[in-house]
């Protein structure tokens, strides 16, 4: 089974839905993240949190909100969506006592219409 | 100015090819530093983290400059196999956060 898991995998949605993606990880690991990807962009991160009560905003914030709601699970929702967030979203996970060394899960890819 | 910067490519290169990335990293806090692999439309996934004394995987070698902010992967006897993105990654400096570079393509031929 994988560390990482995110759901759904692929989401066809229209302008202004509200979308909720989910990530889920069974690496006991203290700190995840959001990020999106885009051709030519990069990874550029959304969110990010290092503990059940801690929440920051990455670079790229606006339109994007999240919630952790375990240390396992972390959700990105995306109030009222619009085309420009049409992406591939990735979770990823890391454990401050081992580096920084990050692990993602394998994608949620988003298209709004 | 990006905080990592890399040659998008794409790099073509034969089978059996020595190939050489380079990237660049303006932080100067940074701590850690890695390699990561991407396939298409899949998860990136840790190639290898870098050392400043550099290290060895097999075919691959990074290389860490830190008085250059430069960070190197050379990848010996190319494989079909090989085939993918590399992405270069800074830690943004006892942040928490990494900063990945857009990447660089490989496209590795028969």
């Amino acid at each position: 089974d994988a560390d990482v898991t995110q759901t759904p995998r692929n989401r066809i949605t229209k302008t202004g839905k509200r979308i909720m993606l989910e990530c889920s990880q069974t690496k006991g690991h203290d700190r995840m993240y959001w990020y999106r990807q885009d051709p030519g962009l990069g990874l550029r991160l959304i969110y990010y949190s290092f503990d059940v009560k801690d929440i920051n905003k990455g670079e790229i914030s606006d339109g994007y909100s999240v919630s952790r709601q375990a240390q396992a699970k972390f959700s990105l929702s995306l109030e009222s969506a619009i085309p420009n967030q049409t992406a591939l979203y990735f979770c990823a996970t890391s454990d401050l006592q081992k580096s920084d060394t990050q692990y993602f899960g394998p994608g949620t890819r988003l298209t709004v219409l | 100015r990006k905080e990592v910067e890399q040659d998008p490519g794409p790099f073509n290169v034969p089978e059996g090819a020595t190939v050489a990335f380079n990237c660049t990293y303006s932080n100067s806090a940074s701590q850690s530093f890695f390699w990561y692999r991407q396939d298409c439309r899949k998860e990136p996934k840790l190639l290898m983290s870098v050392y400043s004394s550099g290290n060895e995987d097999g075919r691959f070698t990074a290389q860490l400059n830190r008085a250059s902010q430069y960070i190197s992967l050379l990848i010996r006897d190319s494989k079909l196999s090989d085939s993918a993105t590399y992405l270069c990654v800074a830690d943004s400096g006892n942040t928490g956060k990494l900063i990945f570079g857009q990447g660089t393509t490989l496209q590795v031929k028969p």
